[in-house]
């Protein structure tokens, strides 16, 4: 099956810092989300972003399917960034990342 | 604008009992997913329904495990004769258009087997 490694595992950052993440995929792909976990367990989908790039807010995405990989870019990071970034892609069903565990201080 | 609903939030049960956790999707999709996520760890696929269909149950434990997305009512996610292995948060994720669209997570059932 499709094989997906987020990068770095870990990151520390004060708040108003910039951060990007990784996530590269080792085969094709149709479907490629991101995902934020906060510290109370809750999923949100975060983009939905097969290829090129998307913007909301604070937060872009990234992806360069023919390359097999994404990025997440942060700005200006806030304590509420604080929680668990997956990234999960498919040609099919979705796979997850082990995941990026991001903490911001105040 | 109710979003994945999930219940129950928390579920305890003794070794050998059933659990039963279920998920209403979102308004408008038809397409259910169940996944397991362990302490420290990502998720893992188990089943993808449509209504009274299962499309993908590749990641079922082949043993004790079931799930059901009938005509009417939540989907069903079932687990015979629990474990303390089967201790984790089960996560219950909706689509609109299938695998090739956004999927919308409810906040998870809280699953311990004493």
């Amino acid at each position: 099956g499709i094989q997906v490694e987020q990068s770095p595992p870990d990151l520390i950052l004060q708040e108003g810092a910039n951060s990007t993440l990784r996530c590269n995929f080792s085969d094709s792909v149709n479907n490629l989300q991101w995902f934020h976990q906060n510290p109370w367990g809750q999923l949100i989908n975060l983009f939905y972003i097969p290829s090129g790039t998307k913007q909301n807010g604070r937060l872009s995405a990234t992806t360069v399917a023919t390359e097999r990989y994404s990025l997440l870019y942060i700005s200006s990071s806030q304590t509420t960034d604080s929680g668990v970034y997956f990234c999960a892609v498919s040609y099919g069903k979705l796979t997850f990342g082990q995941g990026t565990i991001l903490t911001v201080h105040p | 604008n109710a979003g994945v609903m999930q219940n129950p939030r928390h579920l305890v049960r003794r070794r050998g009992q059933e659990a039963r956790l279920r998920c209403s999707p979102m308004k408008g999709h038809s397409h259910v997913y169940w996944y397991r996520q362990l302490p420290e760890e990502g998720l893992k696929f188990m089943v993808y329904l449509q209504k009274e269909n299962i499309i993908d149950e590749s990641g079922m434990p082949k043993e004790r495990f079931s799930a059901e997305f009938p005509k009417e009512g939540p989907s069903i996610l079932r687990i015979q004769q629990v474990v303390r292995g089967d201790s984790a948060a089960y996560f219950c994720a909706s689509s609109p258009l299938g695998n090739n669209s956004p999927l919308h997570f409810g906040n998870g059932t809280r699953l311990t087997v004493t």
